[in-house]
C-alpha cells in the first residue's frame, strides 16, 4: 500500500520569501506523484506532476518540485511567494501500475504574511 | 470546454437517511473518482468507475455506492448517514490512457452536513 507524509501541517512565510512544503512518501511499487493546492471553498488544483524523466518538475504559478527516489521525497518549491499563495497543499501519489486512485497526504496549510 | 460541475453545493440530512450527490464529468473523460474530505485532512478515495463500471475501491463501507452513466456522469449515493460521514465530497474527471494517468481535474464540491 501507498501511503504520503506531510510533515509540517501549517507553514507561515512572509510575502516575497522562499518555500519548501516537505512530502515524503511511502509505496512497495514504482509510483507517479503530485502536488494539488486547494484554495478556500473550492476544490483542488494541479500544480505539477512527475510521471518520469528529469527528477525536477516546474508547475503553475512558479512551482516546482524534486523527485527523490533514494529519500522517497517530492519537496514543493516556489523561491518568492506571494499573498494568493495562501491554501492548502497536497502531495498525492498514485501506483505506475494500475492508477485507479489517488492516495493524499493530509495537507500543509500555506499562510503567506504580509 | 466545461469543467467538472458538482451539485448540490450544500446538503443537510440527518442520521439514518439517504442521500445522492451528483457529478458531471469534463468533456471527453470517461472515468470518475470519488473522494471524501473531512474537516482539516487530505482527500480519502471512496471509488473510482470506468465507462460505467466500478474500477477501485477505497476502504468504505457497502452503504457507500455509486452509479456512472452513458454521458459519463456520476452519482454517490450513502445509505444510513452517520455523523461521520459530515464531509466535503470531491468528484474528478480523468481520460486514462497513453501508459500515463491522465490529470484528475475536481469539482468544487458538495459539502455535506449530517446532524
Amino acid at each position: 500500500a501507498q501511503s504520503v507524509t506531510q510533515l509540517d501541517s501549517q507553514v507561515p512565510v512572509f510575502e516575497e520569501a522562499p518555500v519548501e512544503l516537505r512530502c515524503n512518501y511511502s509505496s512497495s511499487v514504482s509510483v507517479y506523484l503530485f502536488w494539488y493546492v486547494q484554495y478556500p471553498n473550492q476544490g483542488l488544483q494541479l500544480l505539477l506532476k512527475y510521471l518520469s524523466g528529469s527528477t525536477l518538475v516546474k508547475g503553475i504559478n512558479g512551482f516546482e518540485a524534486e523527485f527523490n527516489k533514494s529519500q522517497t521525497s517530492f519537496h514543493l518549491r516556489k523561491p518568492s511567494v506571494h499573498i494568493s499563495d495562501t491554501a492548502e497543499y497536497f502531495c498525492a501519489v498514485t501506483r505506475k501500475t494500475s492508477y485507479d486512485k489517488v492516495i493524499f497526504g493530509p495537507g500543509t496549510s500555506l499562510s503567506v504574511i504580509p | 470546454e466545461t469543467g467538472v460541475t458538482q451539485s448540490p453545493t450544500h446538503l443537510i440530512k440527518t442520521r439514518g437517511q439517504q442521500v445522492t450527490l451528483r457529478c458531471s464529468s469534463q468533456s471527453g473523460h470517461n472515468t470518475v473518482s470519488w473522494y471524501q474530505q473531512a474537516l482539516g485532512q487530505g482527500p480519502q478515495f471512496i471509488f473510482q468507475y470506468y465507462r460505467e463500471e466500478e474500477n477501485g475501491r477505497g476502504n468504505f463501507p457497502p452503504r457507500f455506492s455509486g452509479l456512472q452513466f452513458p454521458n459519463y456522469s456520476s452519482e454517490l449515493n450513502v445509505n444510513a448517514l452517520e455523523l461521520d460521514d459530515s464531509a466535503l465530497y470531491l468528484c474528478a474527471s480523468s481520460k486514462p490512457g497513453g501508459g500515463h494517468p491522465d490529470t484528475q481535474y475536481f469539482g468544487p464540491g458538495t459539502r455535506l452536513t449530517v446532524l
